[in-house]
């Protein structure tokens, strides 16, 4: 199977710029949860999409915002770009099949390095 | 909210030797326990996990214990590798509620295998 895949890989923008950043899951997978990595602050959890509905979100200001589609491929999207946006976007794909399914594997995918200036 | 604090944030071992990661959680309703490796320019890859109704796990070389009185977590490396130097990761998450997807993450020990 292949893995999570996240598009683009690297991006550079500037502040007050917007940018969307894409993801595709494994395929049959039906949740994806996206991270922001960065080295002052480690992992954090930004928000989780299961069935096209965000399920859970994160600590971050209303400039972060994402949507899932049909086919379970999700975007995320940060207006208003600033500096301390600067990081790497971690996507995470999982089998979880709805509410008390159980516990789930994540899996991460290689992530979008953001570089805004 | 959950906390999960990771020990120790560097870890120098030589090749062969044992390696020993430990976390503490904060949230006694946490019950799903990952751990990840990073390599430079990767993203996290699960290696292993446990449930909290398991109090260890094994998978050749790499072993995860649960203690959840303490809420005490740790992973044991045996016969180290120059190729697990990596960044590796804890994590916890309750399965329930509003937690969906949720992992919190403790601030990861940068382990490196001396040839």
């Amino acid at each position: 199977k292949a893995g999570v895949t996240q598009t683009p890989r690297y991006l550079i923008k500037t502040r007050g710029q917007q940018v969307t950043l894409s993801c595709s899951p494994i395929s049959g997978h039906r949740s994806v949860s996206w991270y922001q990595q960065t080295p002052g602050q480690g992992l954090q959890f930004l928000f989780e999409y299961f069935s096209e509905t965000q399920r859970n979100k994160g600590n971050f200001p209303g400039r972060f915002s994402g949507r899932q589609f049909s086919n379970s491929r999700s975007e995320m999207n940060v207006s208003t770009l600033e500096l301390g946006d600067s990081a790497l976007y971690l996507c995470a794909s999982s089998p979880r099949q709805g509410s008390g399914g159980g516990s789930y594997e994540q899996y991460f995918g290689p992530g979008t390095r953001l570089t805004v200036t | 909210g959950e906390n999960v604090e990771q020990h120790p944030s560097t870890l120098s071992v030589q090749e062969g030797d044992s390696a020993v990661i430990k976390c503490t959680y904060s949230d006694s309703a946490s019950n799903y326990f990952p751990w990840y490796k990073q390599e430079l320019g990767k993203g996290p890859q699960l290696i292993i996990d446990i449930r909290s109704n398991v109090g260890e796990k094994k998978d050749q070389r790499i072993a995860v214990t649960l203690n959840k009185t303490a809420k005490h977590f740790s992973l044991h490396i045996t016969e180290t590798q120059p190729e697990d130097s990596a960044v590796y990761f804890c994590a916890a998450r309750w399965d329930g509620g509003t937690s969906y997807g949720k992992l919190t993450f403790g601030q990861g020990t940068i382990l490196t295998v001396h040839p």
